[in-house]
């Protein structure tokens, strides 16, 4: 079993729509977590880290379940330019030790 | 402020040659990873350090691999003898340990071995 889990997608969204997708983690020791987003042949970009109580930044929300060890992600009015792979990661150690999922693909449209 | 710096940003070379990538992390992180990307395997973690000294390098695909951080500033990853399977991204991150600080990445160095 992966460390940390997500529907690959590819998401389809319209423009101007909302999208949410989440991942799943297994170390329940785990204590951060992040979003970063990866367009296609770049680097991966930290988008937004993730709190217990749920945080926004802008159109983007995210929260988490630590209970059942999940995290979920959430684009409001989407815009083109937030096509891109959507990273879950956990740290995994005091190190700073990160953890990526494979990425959820969302593709908004026109 | 300058962020990851990864050098050369593109290397295409012959089998069997000896690679090297170099990496200067963000000035006062004490936390350095090495990764690679390809389309079938994702994004793999290879090595990192802190403060300079390797904490686990489990990551690491063969002996052909090797990675050393001579300092704060500068980190190298070396492959040899390269070979065709070895062509990805590979890609440096670094970050400061405490208060869950994220890792930031560099651009990245895309490896074709021939």
């Amino acid at each position: 079993r992966k460390e940390v889990e997500q529907d690959p997608g590819p998401f389809n969204v319209p423009e101007g729509a909302t999208v949410a997708f989440n991942c799943t983690y297994s170390n329940s020791a785990s204590q951060s977590f992040f979003w970063y987003r990866q367009d296609c042949r770049k680097e991966p970009k930290l988008l937004m880290s993730v709190y217990s109580s749920g945080n926004e930044d802008g159109r983007f929300t995210a929260q988490l379940n630590r209970a059942s060890q999940y995290i979920s992600l959430l684009i409001r009015d989407s815009k083109l330019s937030d096509s891109a792979t959507y990273l879950c990661v956990v740290m995994a150690d005091s190190w700073g030790k990160l953890q990526f999922g494979a990425g959820t693909q969302v593709v908004v449209t026109p | 402020d300058a962020g990851v710096i990864q050098s050369p940003r593109h290397e295409v070379t012959e089998m069997g040659q000896e690679v090297t990538l170099r990496c200067k992390p963000i000035s006062g992180h004490n936390s350095l990873f090495w990764y690679r990307q390809t389309m079938m395997r994702g994004l793999e973690l290879l090595i990192y350090f802190n403060n300079n000294v390797p904490i686990d390098d489990s990551g690491m695909p063969e002996d052909r691999f090797s990675a050393k951080m001579p300092n704060a500033s500068f980190s190298t990853l070396k492959i040899q003898p390269s070979e065709p399977r070895d062509s990805a991204v590979y890609f440096c991150a670094s970050s400061l340990i405490g208060g869950n600080q994220p890792q930031h990445f560099g651009d990245g160095t895309r490896l074709s071995i021939l």
